[in-house]
């Protein structure tokens, strides 16, 4: 696709549940981030990986949090035991190398019930 | 250090004004500046980006005024258009963090008025 693609657009989950997010990233885009974004804040950024290996692991909250990238491409986000306080929007961003021109997904609206 | 500062939280602009957002930051190793533009539901876009070697970037009605000595930048927005609304993001990224990942402001949600 031309652009970053996330799925599912919408989760609700039951707390204590195992979530899986999704990200399917501009093609050729080495680099990929996710960042979360709760009501009404600023995004918040989680973990970046440049190819498959993620050098920066330093924003993921806590170890119920982990990611992988496969083939350099496709990234999934795991949620693990979640907790309401886990509700928010989960973007991903992409970039042909780090930083300039990030492109985002339209992001997973996660709610935790 | 790492934190950049957006206000205000909120806007109200005519139609045809100028809307003016404002950030700051702390950190002196940030060498770029971009603003996104969020829409509801939707991914933050890229809008306009600058570099602390030039003082002022315009693409169109979008125009970011950068002060170094100062640690601020800004975003004008010439005309406002009802179009506009939305909720504007500053940001900053450091190339002495490999992963140039985004410092972001907490945004601003813009109304342009018809």
């Amino acid at each position: 696709g031309a652009g970053v693609s996330q799925s599912p657009s919408n989760k609700v989950t039951e707390k204590g549940k195992d979530v899986e997010l999704r990200c399917d990233p501009i093609s050729g885009h080495t680099a990929l981030y996710w960042y979360r974004q709760s009501l009404g804040q600023g995004l918040e950024f989680l973990i970046y990986f440049q190819g498959n290996s993620a050098p920066d692991k330093s924003g993921l909250p806590s170890d119920r949090f982990s990611a992988e990238r496969t083939g350099g491409s496709v990234s999934t986000l795991t949620i693990q035991r979640t907790q309401q306080e886990d509700s928010a929007v989960y973007l991903c961003a992409s970039s042909l190398v780090g930083g300039n021109r990030a492109f985002f997904g339209q992001g997973t609206r996660l709610t935790v019930v | 250090q790492q934190q950049v500062k957006q206000s205000p939280q909120s806007l109200i602009v005519q139609k045809g004004g100028i809307s003016i957002i404002n950030c700051a930051y702390e950190n002196t190793a940030f060498d770029y500046f971009p603003w996104y533009q969020q829409f509801p539901g939707k991914g933050p876009a890229l809008l306009i980006a600058i570099r602390p070697d030039v003082s002022e970037k315009k693409e169109g009605r979008f125009t970011i005024s950068f002060n170094k000595s100062a640690k601020q930048f800004s975003l004008h927005i010439m005309d406002s258009q009802p179009g506009d609304s939305a909720t504007y993001f500053c940001a900053a990224s450091t190339p002495r963090d490999s992963s140039y990942k985004l410092i972001f402001g907490s945004g601003t949600r813009l109304l342009v008025r018809p």
